[in-house]
């Protein structure tokens, strides 16, 4: 079966870095991608990592280590708007014209002053 | 481009009523996808679709059917409604198959079944 791990609620002071882990259990892997929802939205596209390694985009960073199973993605710097829920998405093998993907359940991370 | 979008923002519906959530895209993309979001849980997948006139099942599809005459839509019928689906439902696409990870989502259907 396929199942993802991320911790459900993170609480980090604004200006501050904060890492969200996730780990998962997928059979075929090919890589790990991230998701932003802000409350009532819709859930946007941050990053993805289908190779070991650290990948940057302006603030927010994600990791992936296949031997570890496990990736997690940084935010720097938080800001006040990065109050929203991030989700991991593990991508699997191809079945016919279809990539498995199965989402975590999201971890809400709050940004106080 | 308006990307991806959805239509009703909010439904309420009576057990045993149908209804037809509708979504398009103007971004040309192949690949199209239904979910469902339960509160505190993560997308559950209903139906994709990897080209007009092409569907199939997802995780999740009892309950529910789907149909792709062209690129652009991709409509979700729910036929006797039930109260286990109440949920927000999104609809999403990719450009390829290759690019499944990045997924442009729509920005969803609040239905309640009472």
């Amino acid at each position: 079966g396929q199942s993802l791990e991320q911790p459900s609620e993170v609480t980090a002071v604004e200006g501050a870095i904060v890492q969200i882990n996730c780990t998962y259990q997928t059979s075929g892997f090919y890589g790990l991608s991230w998701y932003q929802q802000h409350d009532g939205g819709a859930p946007t596209f941050l990053s993805y990592n289908a190779l070991d390694g650290l990948e940057e985009t302006g603030r927010f960073s994600s990791f992936l280590s296949r031997s570890d199973s496990y990736g997690y993605l940084l935010l720097q710097e938080l800001q006040m708007k990065d109050s929203a829920s991030y989700f991991c998405a593990a991508f699997g093998p191809y079945s016919g014209g279809y990539q498995k993907v199965t989402f975590g359940i999201g971890t809400k991370l709050q940004v106080i002053p | 481009n308006a990307g991806v979008t959805q239509t009703p923002k909010f439904r309420i519906l009576k057990i045993g009523q149908s209804m037809t959530l509708q979504c398009t895209q103007d971004m040309n993309h192949n690949y199209m996808y239904w979910y469902r979001q339960d509160p505190g849980m993560g997308l559950k997948l209903i139906y994709y679709s990897v080209g007009a006139g092409i569907t199939d099942k997802g995780e999740v599809p009892n309950g529910y059917n789907v149909s792709r005459s062209t690129t652009e839509d991709f409509p979700l019928r729910l036929e006797l409604a039930a109260p286990s689906q109440t949920s927000v439902y999104f609809c999403a696409s990719t450009e390829s198959r290759g690019s499944s990870y990045e997924q442009y989502f729509g920005p969803g259907t609040r239905l309640t079944v009472t």
